[in-house]
């Protein structure tokens, strides 16, 4: 069976730090990998998506993929308290059979 | 306006009946998906559509239909709910899902939040 795990947290972080969320995939065959925020009450929007090994950035967030070690992480810089939510994380392999939600992270983000 | 719309928002309903969800999306997406979200289980793939007239069951089908005679609807009906039923439903699209990068990422719309009694 296919999966994904996070720490469904809270995770607390203060105002300004850097936040590490991980996701640890089972699927060796999985090839992209998305990050989606998702605001009690709402709907998951998404921050950033990775299929290639190593860093990629985009403004305050930071996605990094190691398909050998099979896990990808979000780095949130200068974390606001509007950055405090559920961040989901989204394995596919190609394929509607090939996806994957982790159950997702409570971010608490500290003033 | 543009983007993918759930109707109705908020729906309560008795067991037994049946209940029909609807989701239309402006993008011309290929893909359309249908999720429910529980507590303890995170989003769970009901259904989804790789085009119009075709569908195929994801995880969680038992107990509901999906059809899609048109590109951007994609109704989801529950024949006859049940309490366990009761949850949020996304309803999401995307271009594609073979093509790595932006065109696999899913767009969810906002939400039907459906209570059985």
């Amino acid at each position: 069976q296919k999966e994904v795990e996070q720490n469904s947290g809270p995770l607390s972080v203060p105002e300004g730090a850097i936040a590490s969320l991980n996701c640890t995939y089972s699927d060796r065959g999985s090839q992209s990998f998305f990050w989606y925020r998702q605001y009690s009450g709402k709907s998951p929007e998404l921050i950033m998506f990775i299929y290639s090994n190593g860093d990629k950035e985009d403004g305050r967030f930071t996605a990094q993929l190691n398909k050998a070690s099979q896990y990808v992480s979000l780095l949130i810089r200068d974390s606001q308290p509007s950055d405090s939510a559920t961040y989901l994380c989204l394995s596919q392999r190609g394929g509607a059979d090939g996806l994957t939600f982790g159950k997702g992270t409570h971010l608490i983000i500290q003033p | 306006d543009a983007g993918i719309t759930q109707s109705p928002r908020y729906k309560i309903t008795e067991t037994g009946r049946q209940v029909t969800l609807m989701c239309h999306q402006t993008w011309s997406h290929s893909y359309m998906f249908w999720y429910r979200q529980d507590l303890g289980h995170g989003l769970r793939l009901i259904y989804y559509s790789a085009a119009a007239d075709i569908t195929d069951k994801g995880e969680v089908p038992d107990g509901y239909v999906v059809s899609r005679s048109k590109t951007e609807n994609f109704p989801l009906t529950l024949e006859s709910a049940t309490r366990s039923q009761t949850s949020v439903y996304f309803c999401a699209s995307s271009e594609s899902l073979r093509l790595a990068g932006a065109q696999e990422t899913q767009y969810f719309g906002p939400g039907t939040r459906l209570l059985v009694l």
